[in-house]
């Protein structure tokens, strides 16, 4: 199971910090991702991160704004944003991906919403 | 950045018919194409990667074809159930962060 959290309503400009919690597999093993959808919109990669931590990517779009991180200990995947602008407005799931970074994803949470407005 | 598109964009199929979705890239990702079905409400769900071999617990009536930058996605015969929009995506990063979704084609049961 994949569980995110910490989705909510901030203003331009503000920041927040997106969780993952993993159970049933062993999240230590998988590279995993950040993946939004804009209301009604269509599906867009945000970023991804190694099982290590040792290699993250990062859609051009949030580049320099938006950070992934892990925790293996934890099983937890995060993505601190920054520097939020209306067009972040999505769900935003987490997703595991089963190839070992090529990038296509086999599991996938609810997702959490995140609504940037003034 | 490969651009991915998809037709059609609305889809009414009648269940038991076949239904065919196409994607197209804007340039060549070999095998590297993923479909995904999403109902509303709900998160994508994974049926074929590699192009053409089906995700764990996927029906059989879902196939895939195409490689380089033409693919298919077959629905043989429409069950009820198989309503939602469906996407493909482009993987394999090179460079890294080149993962692109499709804008999705819509099947209703007609």
């Amino acid at each position: 199971q994949l569980l995110e959290s910490g989705g909510g309503l901030v203003k331009p400009g503000g920041s927040l910090t997106l969780s993952c919690a993993a159970s049933g597999f062993h999240f230590r093993d998988y590279y995993m991702n950040w993946i939004r959808q804009a209301p009604g919109k269509g599906l867009e990669w945000v970023s991804d991160i190694s099982s290590s931590s040792a290699y993250t990517n990062y859609a051009d779009s949030v580049k320099g704004r938006f950070t992934i991180s892990r925790d293996n200990a934890k099983n937890s995947l995060y993505l601190r944003m920054d520097s939020l602008t209306d067009e972040d407005t999505a769900v935003y799931y987490c997703a595991r991906d089963p190839s070992g970074g090529e990038g296509y994803f086999d599991f996938w949470g609810r997702g959490t919403l995140v609504a940037v407005s003034s | 950045e490969t651009v991915m598109t998809q037709s059609p964009a609305t889809l009414s199929v009648s269940p038991g018919e076949r239904a065919t979705l196409s994607c197209r890239a804007s340039q060549s990702v070999s095998s590297n194409l993923a479909w995904y079905q999403q109902k509303p409400g709900q998160a994508p769900r994974l049926l074929i990667h590699g192009a053409s071999t089906r995700a764990k617990g996927i029906p059989a009536r879902f196939s895939g074809s195409g490689s380089g930058t033409e693919f298919t996605l077959t629905i043989s015969s429409l069950q009820s159930e198989d309503f939602g929009v469906y996407y493909c995506q482009h993987y394999n990063q090179r460079p890294p962060g080149d993962i692109t979704f499709g804008p999705g084609t819509k099947v209703d049961i007609k």
